[in-house]
């Protein structure tokens, strides 16, 4: 079993529609979560982070991390062509200096 | 400000030469990680150093992978008699370290190496 899981797609959603990506880790020492995102041939971009149970919102975007349940996910609002991309979920221990990234979800949003 | 560079960009290499990857982290970053990427793949996490000390060797994949950083700044990974199955995208990336949890990793562009 991987420490960070993450559906490996392809999802695809047509645009403007709700995308929503799953990630769950194995780590309970985890503390704080990310999601990046990776576009073909370039490095990973941060999109947010979070830390506390519940949900946060930047623009289009809202994670959710429920650290009883070992999961996070990333909603997408509003969806458009250039968020087609592939999807990390990161997970840190910072006691152990560790972070645990997934292989990805390649999103696809149809025109 | 400067973000994360690394250097070369690209390398190809014949089957069981020594190839070294820089590093160079942005000004006050503590913390510097590498990571491996192959083709239509996740990151692989290689290596992290905490300034100059490195408390999480785990992920080096063999001997021949080794890494060192110098001045809280810099790093190199060198990978010895280079196999084809080291060919992949190596990522650095660095971060504050900072207490909290909140702590982003910036990553660098990347050197593409092909062993031939």
């Amino acid at each position: 079993q991987k420490e960070v899981e993450q559906n490996s797609g392809p999802l695809s959603v047509p645009e403007g529609a709700i995308a929503s990506l799953n990630c769950t880790y194995s780590d309970r020492g985890s503390q704080s979560f990310f999601w990046y995102r990776q576009y073909s041939g370039k490095s990973p971009e941060l999109i947010m982070f979070i830390y506390s149970n519940g949900d946060k919102e930047d623009g289009r975007f809202t994670a959710q991390l429920n650290k009883a349940s070992q999961y996070v996910s990333l909603l997408i609002r509003d969806s458009q062509p250039s968020d087609s991309a592939t999807y990390l979920c990161a997970v840190t221990n910072t006691n152990a200096g560790k972070s645990t990234f997934g292989d990805g979800t390649t999103l696809t949003v149809k025109p | 400000g400067a973000g994360v560079s690394q250097s070369p960009s690209n390398k190809v290499t014949e089957k069981g030469k020594d190839v070294e990857l820089r590093c160079d982290p942005i000004s006050g970053h503590t913390a510097l990680y590498w990571y491996r990427q192959r083709l239509g793949q996740g990151l692989e996490f290689l290596i992290y150093f905490q300034g100059n000390s490195a408390p999480d060797k785990s992920g080096l994949p063999s001997d021949r992978f080794s890494a060192e950083r110098t001045g809280e700044s810099v790093s190199t990974l060198t990978i010895q008699r280079t196999q084809q199955e080291d060919s992949a995208v190596y990522l650095c990336a660095s971060s504050l370290a900072t207490s909290g949890g909140t702590d982003t990793q910036y990553f660098g562009p990347g050197t593409r190496l092909t062993v031939l």
